[in-house]
C-alpha cells in the first residue's frame, strides 16, 4: 500500500533554532517528492521538488534531502523565524498511472516561539 | 503567488442547503483538482479535470459534483449539505505540458461548516 508518513506530528522550537522534519514513503514507482508549506487557513505552497536522481535541494533557509534507496526525505529549516510556523507537508508522486497520482502526508505542525 | 482563487473563504450553512464553492484560475491551466482536508489530516483528492467538459472522481468518495464548462472555472456543488461535509476544500491547478499533477498550485481554500 502506497503511503507517506511524517514525523514528528508536531514540533515547537525557539526562534533562531534549526529543526529537521522527516518523511518516509512506500510509494512505488517513484516519480518525485515535494515539500509544501501550508499556513493556517491557506492552501499549500511548494518549497522544493526532487526527482529520483537528486539528493538535496535548497530554497533559502529550507534544505530538503532525499534518499531514494531507503525512501526517506528530510526538510531542514535553518535559523527559524516566527513566519515559519505552519504545517509542512510531504507529497510523493508515483509514475505508475496516467494521472501520476499524489500521495500526501499528514504534515508536521511547526510552531516557532519568540 | 499563483493566480488561483476560491470563494467564499468561509461558509457556515444549515443542513439541507445547496451550496457551490467557486474556484477560478487565470493562468490558462488545463488540469484542475478539488481536495478535501480535515484538521491534522492529509489532503484527499475528490475530483479532477483534464480540461473543458472533462471531470473525474478522485480517490475519496464524495457526494459533491463538479463541472468544467470553461477552462478557468471549476465549481464544486453540494446539493444538500450535511454536517459530515464540514471540512476544508482546496482547489488546485496544473499547467499544460506538466507531467501530471505534481506541479500543482493551490488556492487559499474554503472552510465549510454545516450546522
Amino acid at each position: 500500500k502506497n503511503q507517506v508518513e511524517q514525523s514528528p506530528q508536531s514540533l515547537i522550537i525557539l526562534e533562531g533554532k534549526n529543526c529537521t522534519l522527516q518523511c518516509n514513503y512506500t510509494v512505488s514507482p517513484f516519480s518525485n517528492l515535494r515539500w509544501y508549506k501550508q499556513d493556517t487557513g491557506r492552501g499549500p505552497v511548494s518549497l522544493t521538488i526532487m526527482t529520483f536522481s537528486e539528493n538535496t535541494k535548497s530554497n533559502g533557509r529550507y534544505t530538503a534531502t532525499l534518499d531514494a534507496d531507503t525512501k526517506q526525505s528530510s526538510l531542514h529549516i535553518t535559523a527559524s523565524q516566527l513566519s515559519d510556523s505552519a504545517s509542512y507537508i510531504c507529497v510523493v508522486t508515483d509514475r505508475g498511472s496516467t494521472l501520476g497520482r499524489l500521495y500526501f502526508g499528514r504534515g508536521t505542525q511547526l510552531t516557532v516561539w519568540p | 503567488e499563483a493566480d488561483i482563487y476560491q470563494t467564499p473563504r468561509y461558509l457556515v450553512i444549515g443542513t439541507g442547503k445547496k451550496i457551490t464553492l467557486e474556484c477560478s484560475q487565470t493562468m490558462g491551466h488545463d488540469k484542475m483538482y478539488w481536495y478535501q482536508q480535515d484538521p491534522g489530516m492529509e489532503l484527499h483528492l475528490i475530483h479532477y479535470s483534464y480540461g473543458v467538459n472533462s471531470t473525474e472522481k478522485g480517490d475519496l468518495s464524495s457526494e459533491s459534483t463538479v463541472s468544467r464548462i470553461r477552462t478557468e472555472h471549476f465549481p464544486l456543488t453540494l446539493e444538500s449539505a450535511r454536517p459530515s461535509h464540514t471540512s476544508q476544500y482546496l482547489c488546485a491547478s496544473s499547467p499544460p505540458g506538466s507531467a501530471g499533477p505534481d506541479t500543482q498550485y493551490f488556492g487559499p481554500g474554503t472552510r465549510l461548516t454545516v450546522l
